[in-house]
């Protein structure tokens, strides 16, 4: 069966620090993968989304960037975290033509 | 422009009550729908989902209805139970071909009393 892990769980970082954020997905090939950012109380937000190995697609202007340097691993970076960057992570990947499962999140705070 | 959005931001059920949540989409073009829930510091968990061809689909209590004509989805839960406490989330793609890709509401917390 197929698993998604994605770590930390939980992130404080001060403003203007780097951030790197990693997933992984086990049990299946060439699958889809996404970043979700989720807002306290607020629905989930599309960030970026990868069909194959070094292929991004950024759904938001933003401070963040995403890179895909393996099939099954996905990682979200910044070089200087804003403050408006806390919020709740998720890493997600589908089959190509099948439902979104995600992983357990990383909640980031930054200070 | 495109949204999704939920009726009711808090649903209070008694156990063993059905519980219905819906939704609103705006956009004619989206032909995947799916509903996640999502317990408090977790990520969504599927729920169930439905293509635009189809206008109900039931799973283990849980029934999905789509009216296209007035862009409205709901969730139905049967004899509601306490684990089913959490967020509910309805999510759209807009016809993309990526399933993945979705735009979602914005949540509505459905509360079980005991």
């Amino acid at each position: 069966s197929q698993t998604i892990h994605q770590w930390p769980a939980t992130l404080v970082q001060p403003v203007g620090s780097p951030l790197s954020l990693e997933c992984t997905v086990e049990g299946t090939s060439n699958p889809n993968l996404y970043w979700y950012r989720q807002a306290a109380g607020r629905g989930l937000q599309l960030l970026f989304y990868s069909v194959g190995i070094g292929q991004i697609s950024s759904e938001v202007p933003q401070n963040l960037s995403a890179s895909r340097p393996q099939d099954r691993q996905f990682i979200l970076s910044s070089k200087k975290l804003l403050l408006s960057d806390s919020g709740f992570y998720l890493c997600a990947w589908s089959p190509p033509e099948g439902k979104l499962f995600f992983g357990s999140g990383t909640q980031l705070s930054v200070l | 422009g495109e949204s999704v959005g939920l009726h009711l931001p808090t649903l209070s059920v008694q156990e063993g009550d059905n519980s219905i949540i819906n939704c609103a989409y705006s956009n004619s073009a989206s032909d995947y729908f799916i509903w996640y829930k999502q317990e408090s510091g977790k990520g969504p968990q599927f729920i169930i989902d439905i293509r635009s061809n189809m206008d109900k689909r039931q799973g283990q209590r849980v029934t999905v209805l789509l009216n296209k004509t007035v862009k409205h989805l709901s969730l139905q839960i049967a004899a509601t139970q306490p684990g089913d406490s959490a967020v509910y989330f309805c999510a759209e793609n807009h016809g993309s071909g990526n399933t993945g890709k979705l735009i979602f509401g914005q949540g509505t917390t459905l509360q079980v009393k005991p």
